[in-house]
């Protein structure tokens, strides 16, 4: 069965940094390119990062370049989101979630992380 | 403001055939595949209609989609309660070095 399982959210301070992990089990990530997408309390889905599979192409939402890092380990089937200079508005639910076709048709998506900015 | 553009809400009757639309630029529309996501309250979005028209298995035959130019439908036949969810559209956008873009959203309502 295929999975995805978000971990590292918590409540910072802004100007703070976190770093979320998501663990895929029942299949390789190593084919797909994986994604973050976030989801602020009360609003619509927002397109954070993407990663191909072998990491030779990345992508940044302009809301989080500079800040943000995705990288990947496909030895231990895992994504990862570091993100630095956090503000109030990058509060939200992080969603990790596998490519099928590498055109935004993600098919799995995690539970989610909770990340709150707040002084 | 959203990229891609939805109307914020929708509503229809059991048995009735409710259209979402979703309409964006040459740049994601025009240029890559179209994607529709389903997300109940709670919960993570649901891929709904990949690759234009293309239904996941499992996803029942009453959801369609369909692509014209820089524009995009999600049209759901048989409405049933269940459906009552928000709908996303999502798409690759060529510009700005290569991004993701979801709509707004639309809110459907099963009255």
């Amino acid at each position: 069965e295929v999975q995805l399982v978000e971990s590292g959210g918590g409540v910072v301070k802004p100007g703070g940094s976190l770093r979320l992990s998501c663990a895929a089990s029942g299949f390789s990530s190593s084919s797909y390119r994986m994604n973050w997408v976030r989801q602020a309390p009360g609003k619509g889905l927002e397109w954070v990062s993407s990663i191909s599979s072998s990491a030779t192409y990345i992508y940044y939402a302009d809301s989080v370049k500079g800040r943000f890092t995705i990288s990947r380990d496909n030895a231990k089937n895992s994504l990862y989101l570091q993100m630095n200079s956090l503000r109030a508005e990058d509060t939200a639910l992080y969603y990790c979630a596998r490519d099928r076709v590498g055109s935004m048709a993600y098919d799995y998506w995690g539970q989610g992380t909770l990340v709150t900015v707040s002084s | 403001q959203s990229v891609l553009t939805q109307p914020p809400s929708a509503s229809g009757t059991p048995g009735q055939r409710v259209t979402i639309s979703c309409s964006g630029s040459r740049s994601n529309i025009g240029s890559n595949t179209v994607n529709w996501y389903q997300q109940l309250p709670g919960t993570a979005p649901k891929l709904l209609i990949y690759s234009n028209d293309q239904r996941p298995s499992g996803v029942p035959d009453r959801f369609s989609g369909s692509k014209s130019g820089t524009s995009a439908s999600l049209a759901i036949s048989g409405l049933r309660s269940e459906d009552e969810a928000d709908y996303y559209c999502a798409a690759w956008d060529d510009s700005l070095n290569g991004r993701g873009v979801f709509g707004g959203g639309t809110k459907l309502t099963v009255l």
